[in-house]
């Protein structure tokens, strides 16, 4: 069974601080995956990683980043949070390779990040 | 342009009864591949089919079979006996050959009541 895992299911947060949320998979998958969803906007995405150090700005980039330093692991960031970055957080991995998505995205449990 | 729609936004059916979620969805391409996936109160996205857009056979696991009819562009699901552990959100989703982009359908959700 793919195993994706997420460092935390809550997290609170204050405005101003620095957010790390960490993702592992255990499946030697290339791509890695981070989303948000939110009520009314269903997921979108915000970056993917098709190897080690390299990534791809998806639809709403903006006030994150990544790091991808090992195949198994992809963390966001989010270097100040903000109120409007409350939501819930997705990661994913699959075996497709590059900007191929047709594999199927196997999905960790989430992590529902607050900033106050 | 490519698109996903569940126009059902909330289902409520009694335990035991059949239920079908609708997804139908747009895109010019010819190959393309289908997904469905469920999530439970939980908040994990879990996994449920893949289906390519050239094979059309209707698909059974268990209680769960799919419709895929290309020539209504339409990928459904149905619940045959349902059961409260079936209460979740299901989300259809497409994505092209060769193009880094999943489309996600807005969920239906579906309350089965004892």
């Amino acid at each position: 069974d793919v195993k994706v895992t997420q460092s935390s299911r809550y997290l609170v947060k204050r405005t101003g601080e620095k957010v790390f949320l960490e993702c592992v998979q255990d499946m030697d998958h290339e791509n890695m995956f981070w989303y948000r969803q939110d009520p009314g906007l269903g997921l979108r995405l915000i970056y993917f990683s098709y190897d080690v150090k390299m990534k791809e700005k998806g639809d709403i980039p903006e006030g994150y980043s990544v790091s991808r330093e090992k195949k198994e692991r992809f963390s966001l960031i989010l270097e100040s949070a903000s109120t409007n970055q409350t939501s819930m957080y997705l990661c994913a991995s699959s075996s497709s390779r590059g900007t191929d998505f047709t594999d199927t995205q196997y999905f960790g449990p989430g992590t529902r990040l607050t900033v106050l | 342009a490519q698109k996903v729609t569940q126009a059902q936004t909330e289902i409520s059916v009694v335990e035991k009864e059949d239920v079908t979620l609708d997804c139908v969805y747009e895109t010019r391409d010819t190959t393309y591949y289908l997904f469905w996936y469920k999530q439970p109160p939980s908040g994990e996205l879990v996994f449920l089919i893949r289906r390519n857009s050239f094979d059309e056979q209707n698909e059974i696991s268990g209680r769960y079979s799919w419709n895929f009819q290309k020539s209504t562009s339409s990928f459904n699901f149905t619940i045959t006996a349902s059961q409260v552990v079936d209460s979740a959100v299901y989300f259809c989703a497409l994505t092209l050959y060769n193009f880094n982009k999943f489309y996600f359908g807005s969920g239906t959700k579906l309350n089965v009541k004892p």
